[in-house]
Order: structure tokens, then sequence, then C-alpha cells
């Protein structure tokens, strides 16, 4: 069955650092995401991205992130300058629809900044 | 006020048990609506679509009451393997797919 995977799957970097977070997404698939989850909160939404631009983004999803699409199969988000609020969970998804079709999930990378 | 909220549990139950989820939305312009399923340290899973009408698949029964901006999960004959925690997913942005997520009830099937 087809899966998303991320990399790495543990990332430690320290504050003021740049980190790429990379996801392969299911290949046939249309639309793009990158979601966060602090230890022990809600899981957030940063982006959306479809046809090579960004669709969507919240406001967690200030300056310092950027996300690319650099060839038909990575997807990458990066935050330039990390704080320590940045250290979470993070879920790349995909999907081959907009609304009603579902996301599937990657199993994360753990981002610890110190 | 929150988007989605959710009881945080934990919800304590012995193998058999029925036991149901509430979760409420704030932004009436909702369209559409998800429970997941997160397991400790791991991705959210789809675990079914919530229309208006109701909807059952296998041992879950998915509720969606608009008017009152409410949505529940029954699971019945509960299973060990049931227990995780449960999100309640909306997408609240008409124009868009983000999904918004509650903070998630903490199930607990115990033998």
């Amino acid at each position: 069955e087809p899966e998303v995977t991320q990399t790495p799957s543990h990332q430690v970097t320290q504050m003021g650092q740049e980190v790429i977070l990379r996801c392969v997404p299911i290949s046939n698939h249309l639309y793009f995401y990158w979601y966060r989850q602090i230890l022990g909160q809600k899981v957030e939404f940063l982006v959306s991205f479809y046809n090579n631009e960004i669709s969507e983004k919240s406001e967690i999803f200030d300056d310092q992130f950027s996300v690319e699409r650099p060839d038909g199969s990575n997807f990458t988000l990066k935050i330039r300058s990390t704080k320590l609020e940045d250290s979470a969970m993070y879920f790349c998804a995909s999907s081959d629809g907009g609304v009603g079709y579902e996301q599937y999930f990657g199993p994360g990378t753990r981002l610890t900044v110190t | 006020r929150k988007e989605v909220e959710q009881d945080p549990g934990p919800f304590n139950v012995p193998e058999g048990a029925t036991v149901a989820f509430n979760c409420t939305y704030s932004n009436s312009a909702s369209q559409s609506f998800f429970w997941y399923r997160q397991d400790c340290r791991k991705e959210p899973k789809l675990l079914m679509s919530v229309y208006s009408s109701g909807n059952e698949d296998g041992r879950f029964t998915a509720q969606l009451n608009r008017a009152s901006q409410y949505i529940s999960l029954l699971i019945r004959d509960s299973k060990l393997s049931d227990s995780a925690t449960y999100l309640c997913v909306v997408i609240s942005n008409q124009a868009g797919t983000a999904l918004i997520f509650g903070k998630g009830t903490t199930l607990s099937v115990s033998s």
C-alpha cells in the first residue's frame, strides 16, 4: 500500500539554525500539507500546497517557514531560524483531491530545538 | 473560543463496553467532518468521515448535528485494540482543505 514517507525521523538542532524537513508524498497525489503537533497538544495545520503554490496557510506559517517541491517526488518544509518553540512533531500529508478526499499522513519528523 | 472542542478524557472502559465521544465546533460554515485515530507518538489516521445522515462502519457510528454544531462517535463492543486518542476534525474554511483538529479524547480499553 502506498504511503507518505518522511526523513529524518528525528532532528536535533540548535536555536537559530536552519532545518529542512523532507517528505515524499504518495506518487499520484496532488495536494500536499504540513501539520505540526507540540507534545501534549493538538495537531495544527501549517500550510497546503497545490499546483506548485501555497493554497492556504495558518497564522503559524510566518516568514521563517517556507515550502518547496523541488522535483516530482519531494516536498520540503524549511524553517529558517529555529526557535525553542518550534520543537514539535511535524507531519506531512498528501491527498489525491481537495475537499472530501482523505489526507494520508506520514510518520512524522520529531524536531528538537536546543 | 476554540474551533474544535472535545472532552479530553481519559475514558477507561472494559472490553465489550460501549463508549461515546462528543465534539463541538465553533464555525457554523464548516463543511466537512471526520474522526481520526492517533496512537501514541504516531500519525493521525482517518477513522471515518461524518455525514449529516449519520454513518456506520462496523462497530463505529458517527453522527453530525449541524444545528447544534455537534459531532459524536459511538464505539460498540470495545476491543483492546481500540485504545488510542480519537481526534475530532473539521474543515472550517469553505474555500480550503485544511484540517482543524480537536485536542482528542483518550480511550483506554482494559481486559
